[in-house]
This record gives C-alpha cells, structure tokens and sequence, in this order.
C-alpha cells in the first residue's frame, strides 16, 4: 500500500515570496490534515479535511495560509506572503473515519531566509 | 481542551537499558492516546495506540505503553534498549468527533542511545 506522498520535500524561498506543498493521501482515505511543525515543538494542526469540506480551520492563519482539497483527494496548501516565523516542516496525514489512527507523509522543509 | 506534556525534552540510555519515555495527558472526554517516533528527515509513524480495553498496550519494536486514568498518564516503555531507537518520540491525545481525530502532541523527547 502506497504512503501518504508529498512534495517538494525541501523548499527554501525569502520572505514575502509565496510557495505551495502538494499532498497526495492514502487512497480511500477521507480525511486529510496539515500539521505545521516547527523546530523543536510537536506537530500543530493547520487544517482538516474531510472528503473536499473543511472540518477544522481554527488553526490556520487565513490572512496568509490556504488549502484546498481537490475532488476528495490531493491536496495544496499555500502560503502568500511568507514570515521568517514560518520556516518549519509541513506534515500531511490522511485516515479513514474510523479507526483513529493518522498516517503521516515525509514532510516539506520550509526555509524562509 | 486537550493538551499533553513530556517530561524531559532529551533522556540518554545506554544501550541494553530500560527506555522510559514520560507522557501525561489533559483531556475532558475519555482520551484515545498515541505514541509516535520521528526518525531525521522523516514523517511520524505511529508506535501504539490506546483506545479502549486492556491498558497495556503493545506497540512496534518492542514498545508498550499503560494507560493510568487515574495518574493521566500514558508512559512509553522498552525493556532493552536498541541503537535503532535513538529518534524523536511524540506522545499525542485525539479528540475524535465522530469525523476523524485531531491530534494534539507534546513536545516531544528526543532519545539517544549510548553503545
């Protein structure tokens, strides 16, 4: 069985340029997430997906951050303008409804210089 | 709200040893917990989870992990440690709704293992 893909696995632009990540799931999977990691601290949810719809945003700063979920599937997320502050590692993870149990892609390095 | 703490942000052992990673827990509503392990460079994969039944549960490589309701705590064990397991560990509590679970992880524990 296929991971949890995504790309690029390393990115490094200067601040106010914008960048995209490209997460593709596990097939099957309905639900898909974005985690924002940034050094030294544990994962933090970004965004929630379930199937296209937005199940959970709180998280996500809207004035520079988006996502989408094509077709219940892929997924980008974006940033535009980029801070310093959001130099980390993005995380995407997919599972089905039920059981809980998260399955976590390699992750994208994002450098902001 | 959810929320996780790891005692001790660095544990050095030496190889052989007991593993004892520390993890406990704040949650409203019986917690489902999870351990899982980030080598350099990688996603997280997932070690054990506790959702209902039997307490001590079995993971990969040789971990185990008991849920103390009554302590809050869920602490990650290996009996004899490995040079494979230096990585990073991340305890985490979901609060599931019924349209998928959102994780909230501690900071983490980073495990180095000494021949």
């Amino acid at each position: 069985e296929a991971g949890v893909a995504q790309s690029p696995r390393y990115k490094i632009i200067e601040k106010r340029q914008s960048v995209a990540f490209w997460c593709n799931p596990i097939s099957g999977h309905a639900t898909l997430y974005w985690y924002q990691q940034i050094l030294g601290q544990g994962p933090k949810l970004l965004i929630q997906f379930q199937n296209n719809g937005v199940v959970d945003d709180s998280q996500l700063p809207k004035d520079r951050f988006s996502a989408e979920r094509l077709k219940g599937v892929d997924s980008t997320l974006k940033i535009q303008p980029a801070k310093l502050e959001d130099s980390a590692v993005y995380l995407c993870a997919s599972s089905v409804v039920y059981p809980p149990e998260q399955f976590f892609g390699p992750g994208t390095r994002l450098t902001v210089l | 709200a959810q929320s996780v703490t790891q005692l001790g942000s660095h544990v050095s052992v030496s190889e052989g040893a007991l593993v004892l990673l520390r993890c406990n827990y704040s949650s409203s509503v019986p917690p489902y917990l999870f351990w899982y392990v980030q080598y350099p460079n990688q996603g997280l994969q997932l070690l054990l989870k506790y959702t209902t039944g039997a307490t001590l549960v079995k993971g990969i490589n040789g971990f185990e992990a008991e849920f103390k309701k009554s302590e809050t705590s869920f602490h990650l064990t290996k009996p004899s440690a490995h040079m494979s397991d230096a990585a990073e560990y991340f305890c985490a509590v979901s609060d599931y709704d019924g349209s998928g679970d959102k994780l909230t992880f501690g900071t983490g524990t980073r495990l180095a293992v000494r021949p």
